[in-house]
């Protein structure tokens, strides 16, 4: 079976400083998928990245960037400069290949303070 | 595009009494799939449907079930509410897109058992 870690719960920073989410996953699937989402007060999961399991390359979206390991089964999230406008709950996910079913972290609430 | 669309966006019942929750998903999308979203226990995953038919099927008992139209607008229904069945029900719809499957999250219906 699938899980997801997610061991924060509560961050705060303030504005400017760079956050770093942290997501470890277990799986014993060969082809799996690893998502993060954002979800605002409004409740809407809004997605972020998807990634696949034989693409350990990392990427950058303007200020947010992720890091794909599988060496440690990780997946972390990072916001460089961020804003109050990013305070949010977060949640990293992952899904078995061909599968919508995805299993969620408990999130971690990310608070920016002005 | 409009998005993924939930209706009633808040809801108050009574133990005992039964719920039917509706679904649009974005137009053209052929997949939906139901989360319940609680305090306690995190997001998880109740069903998924692709062209009217069940795909997937969560850990929830029999009083949790659903149904896909043909014109892929999909509800779920409780019945014999119970208070632990208070939570916020997102749906998701989803495509299978160049970058490969994303899931488009609804806002939830909030649905409270007093």
């Amino acid at each position: 079976a699938q899980k997801v870690t997610q061991a924060q719960t509560e961050i705060s920073v303030v504005e400017k400083e760079d956050v770093t989410l942290d997501c470890v996953y277990e799986t014993r699937d060969t082809t799996y998928y690893l998502f993060w989402y954002k979800q605002p007060p409004s409740g809407e999961l809004v997605f972020l990245i998807r990634r696949n399991s034989f693409d350990e390359q990392n990427e950058i979206s303007g200020r947010y960037s992720w890091n794909f390991q599988k060496s440690t089964s990780s997946f972390n999230f990072t916001i460089t400069a961020s804003q109050v406008v990013d305070s949010a709950v977060y949640f990293c996910s992952s899904s078995q290949g061909g599968s919508e079913k995805l299993v969620f972290g408990k999130g971690t609430k990310l608070t920016v303070n002005p | 595009k409009a998005g993924v669309t939930q209706t009633p966006r808040y809801l108050i019942k009574t133990r005992g009494q039964q719920v039917t929750l509706s679904c649009s998903p974005i137009s053209g999308h052929r997949s939906v799939s139901w989360y319940q979203q609680t305090p306690g226990q995190g997001l998880q995953f109740l069903f998924e449907y692709f062209s009217e038919t069940q795909r997937n099927k969560g850990n929830f008992p029999g009083r949790f079930s659903g149904r896909q139209f043909s014109n892929s607008r999909s509800e779920m229904n409780v019945s014999t509410l119970e208070l632990g069945d208070s939570a916020l029900y997102l749906c998701a719809s989803s495509y299978w897109g160049r970058e490969g499957e994303k899931l488009f999250f609804g806002s939830g219906t909030q649905l409270s058992v007093l």
